[in-house]
C-alpha cells in the first residue's frame, strides 16, 4: 500500500515559534503537496513540488516555505507561527501521470 | 484559481440520487474527485481526462465537459457509506500537475 505519512497528527506551538511539519511518502512519486483544510474553504493548495529541490507556490503561500531535499520527503516551515495558521494540514503525493493522488492523515496544528 | 463547486451542502435519503458539480475558470487538464469522512484523509475516487469521457465507479460515476471547463459527479441509489464531504480536484494544462481542489460538498444520507 502507498503510504504518505505525516509526523504529527496534532501540534500545539506558540506564536512566533518556527514549526516544521514533515512528510514522507513511500511510493517513489514526483510530485508532493501541501494543502490546508479549513471549514467552508476546502482544500487550499500552499505549496507543490515536481521534483527535489523544484517547489511552486500554490493559491496561499504567505507565511509559509517548504523544503524538498529528498524525493521522499516534503516538508512544510512556518517561519513563525501565527494563530490565523491554526489549522488542519494535509500532504499529498502523485506520480508524474495523471492518476491519484495520496493524502497523509492530517497534522491538526493550534497555534497559541 | 480554486474551482467552485455546487451545492455545498445536500441531505438525502436512502436510494436517492444526487449530483454534485464542479466548474473552473480555466481550462483544465484533468478533474479528480475524492471523497473524505470526518477525522479521515481524503480517498480517490475517479480522474477524468480530456475527451469527455465518463466513469464509474460502483453507483458513482462523473462526466467531464471539457468546452464549459465543467465535471459533473452522479450518486445513484444513495447508500448511507456515501456520506461525507466530496471534493473536486482539477488540474490545468501545463502547470506542472499543480492540483487545486474546490471548497467541498457536504452529503449526508440518512436512512
Amino acid at each position: 500500500d502507498v503510504k504518505v505519512t505525516q509526523s504529527s497528527r496534532y501540534l500545539v506551538k506558540r506564536t512566533g515559534e518556527k514549526v516544521f511539519l514533515e512528510c514522507v511518502q513511500d511510493m517513489d512519486h514526483e510530485n508532493m503537496f501541501w494543502y490546508r483544510q479549513d471549514p467552508g474553504l476546502g482544500l487550499r493548495l500552499i505549496y507543490f513540488s515536481y521534483d527535489v529541490k523544484m517547489k511552486e507556490k500554490g493559491d496561499i503561500p504567505e507565511g509559509y516555505s517548504v523544503s524538498r531535499e529528498k524525493k521522499e520527503r516534503f516538508s512544510l516551515i512556518l517561519e513563525s507561527a501565527s494563530t490565523n495558521q491554526t489549522s488542519m494540514y494535509l500532504c499529498a503525493s502523485s506520480p508524474s501521470m495523471p492518476t491519484e493522488a495520496f493524502f497523509g492523515q492530517g497534522t491538526r496544528l493550534t497555534v497559541v | 484559481q480554486q474551482p467552485v463547486q455546487s451545492p455545498q451542502a445536500v441531505i438525502l435519503r436512502e436510494g436517492e440520487d444526487a449530483v454534485i458539480n464542479c466548474s473552473s475558470s480555466k481550462a483544465l487538464y484533468s478533474v479528480h474527485w475524492y471523497r473524505q469522512k470526518h477525522g479521515e484523509a481524503p480517498v480517490f475516487l475517479m480522474i477524468l481526462l480530456k475527451g469527455g469521457e465518463q466513469k464509474g465507479h460502483e453507483k458513482i460515476s462523473a462526466s467531464f465537459n471539457e468546452k464549459k471547463q465543467q465535471s459533473s459527479l452522479y450518486l445513484t441509489a444513495s447508500q448511507l457509506s456515501y456520506s461525507g464531504t466530496y471534493f473536486c480536484g482539477t488540474e490545468i494544462p501545463g502547470s506542472a500537475r499543480q492540483l487545486t481542489f474546490g471548497s467541498g460538498t457536504q452529503l449526508t444520507v440518512l436512512p
